[in-house]
């Protein structure tokens, strides 16, 4: 079956440092992949996110690029500020309509 | 973006009793909801869909009779815990997607409602 693997955090950088969390995932066909975002308190949001091979999602400075001949989807941001500490959930949805798969989520705690 | 409320945020109750929580679109008609679970330090794992007007879809290993959804109006769905007990303690997440909108496959997720069983 379809699954998402991120790596495990938990992930503590200095403000301005680089970020990378890992993300791989399993699916047949062509799914949809989506990197989200949970500030303590809230709820999910959508940080960005790639229908097809080779598409880079980006938004608020956090870029992802869709990697079908590596079947991963890692998130990357050039440098972080303390207001990006937060849970990151990788994941996918295999067609429009169905819900998505997570991964375990990574905890980032970024310090000034 | 669209807004998804769930109340309560937290909720505790005895053994043995039963526990309701909506989730409400509040700005959009939600044809479609989902239903996640998610335990300490792990993921969110998706209990079960519901559209409306009709009975939800549970995942393997979800009781319907103890979880039950339902999904009466485009704007709420329900989760009633019934016969809570402590393992049901947990975080419920809810989202909601319209797929008449152009948002298409985006989903919008509730703050959670956090169940503690006592």
């Amino acid at each position: 079956g379809n699954s998402v693997t991120q790596m495990e955090g938990p992930v503590t950088l200095s403000e301005e440092a680089f970020l990378t969390i890992n993300c791989t995932y399993t699916a047949t066909g062509y799914p949809s992949l989506f990197w989200y975002v949970q500030y303590p308190g809230e709820g999910l949001q959508l940080l960005l996110k790639a229908t097809k091979a080779d598409d880079k999602g980006s938004n608020k400075g956090f870029e992802a690029t869709y990697r079908k001949e590596t079947t991963s989807f890692h998130l990357e941001k050039g440098s972080v500020q303390v207001s990006d500490s937060a849970v990151y959930f990788c994941a996918l949805s295999d067609q429009a309509g169905t819900a998505l798969i997570f991964g375990k989520g990574t905890t980032l705690s970024v310090s000034s | 973006g669209a807004v998804v409320s769930q109340h309560p945020s937290w909720v505790i109750c005895k053994s043995g009793t039963s526990v309701k929580i909506e989730c409400r679109s509040l700005d959009f008609q939600a044809t479609t909801m989902f239903w996640y679970r998610q335990f300490p330090k792990q993921s969110l794992m998706l209990m079960a869909t519901s559209n409306e007007g009709s009975k939800a879809t549970y995942e393997q290993g979800v009781e319907k009779d103890k979880f039950l959804i339902n999904h009466a109006s485009l704007t709420l769905s329900t989760l009633t815990v019934t016969s809570a007990h402590p393992e049901d303690s947990s975080f419920y997440i809810c989202s909601a997607r319209d797929l008449t909108s152009g948002s298409g496959s985006e989903q919008f997720f509730g703050p959670g409602t956090r169940l503690t069983v006592l």
